[in-house]
């Protein structure tokens, strides 16, 4: 298995652009997190799926993000009009189920200027 | 809000010296898990401990787990340079498949 693939691993954009974060989960894991790393705030929760449902989106900072599952394979990431303030890097992670580990992807590592 | 708090939030070691890293949180939890993340790159899990569990032991990793005092701590045993890392802890509380909550890690650095 290739493991959690996310596209693309870095991602340079203007302000206002439109900019669209894709994941593809490992076979078989039916849960979906989206999370950010800040060298600020760490590691936050920005929204999860189970069976490809969206059961938690409190994370997300305001309505500029929005995420999608629509089928077990592939999710996408959001974020229109893009600010400064969300450059940061974007991971995606998946799960079986169960209470076991979760499994990360690269990462993309996303600047806005 | 983040779950899990390590401490320290830095370390700097010489190869060969013992490393611990500890964790506290605040609520209840089904289990713990370390992940260990190398610059630039994701999260690899390293060890799950249950909340039924005091100690777990994979290689030169061991965690304990203390839920009276809502803690766990990580020993790296004889460490080397390529431990050169950042260390989060994980918790796992809830019903269902919730999700992991990470605190901001500890980086360790293991000087040859």
């Amino acid at each position: 298995d290739a493991g959690v693939i996310q596209s693309p691993r870095h991602e340079v954009t203007e302000m206002g652009q439109e900019v669209t974060l894709r994941c593809k989960p490992i076979s078989g894991h039916n849960s979906l997190f989206w999370y950010r790393q800040t060298m600020m705030r760490g590691l936050e929760l920005l929204i999860y799926f189970n069976n490809n449902v969206p059961i938690d989106d409190s994370g997300m900072p305001e309505d500029r993000f929005s995420a999608k599952m629509p089928n077990a394979s592939f999710s996408t990431l959001k974020i229109q009009p893009s600010e400064p303030r969300d450059s940061a890097v974007y991971f995606c992670a998946s799960r079986g189920g169960g209470r076991g580990p979760a499994f990360f992807g690269q990462g993309t590592r996303l600047t806005v200027v | 809000s983040q779950q899990g708090e390590e401490d320290p939030q830095a370390l700097s070691i010489q190869e060969g010296e013992n490393a611990t890293m500890n964790c506290s949180y605040k609520t209840s939890i089904n289990n713990l898990q370390w992940y260990r993340q190398n610059s630039g790159r994701g999260l690899v899990h390293l060890i799950l401990i249950r909340s039924n569990e005091r100690e777990k032991h994979s290689g030169r990793l061991r965690v304990t787990l203390d839920t009276s005092k809502k803690s766990s701590s990580l020993l790296i045993t004889a460490s080397r340079a390529a431990d050169t890392a950042s260390y989060f802890c994980a918790t796992d509380a809830g019903s269902g498949n919730t999700p992991l909550v990470f605190g901001k890690g500890t980086r360790l650095s293991v000087i040859a």
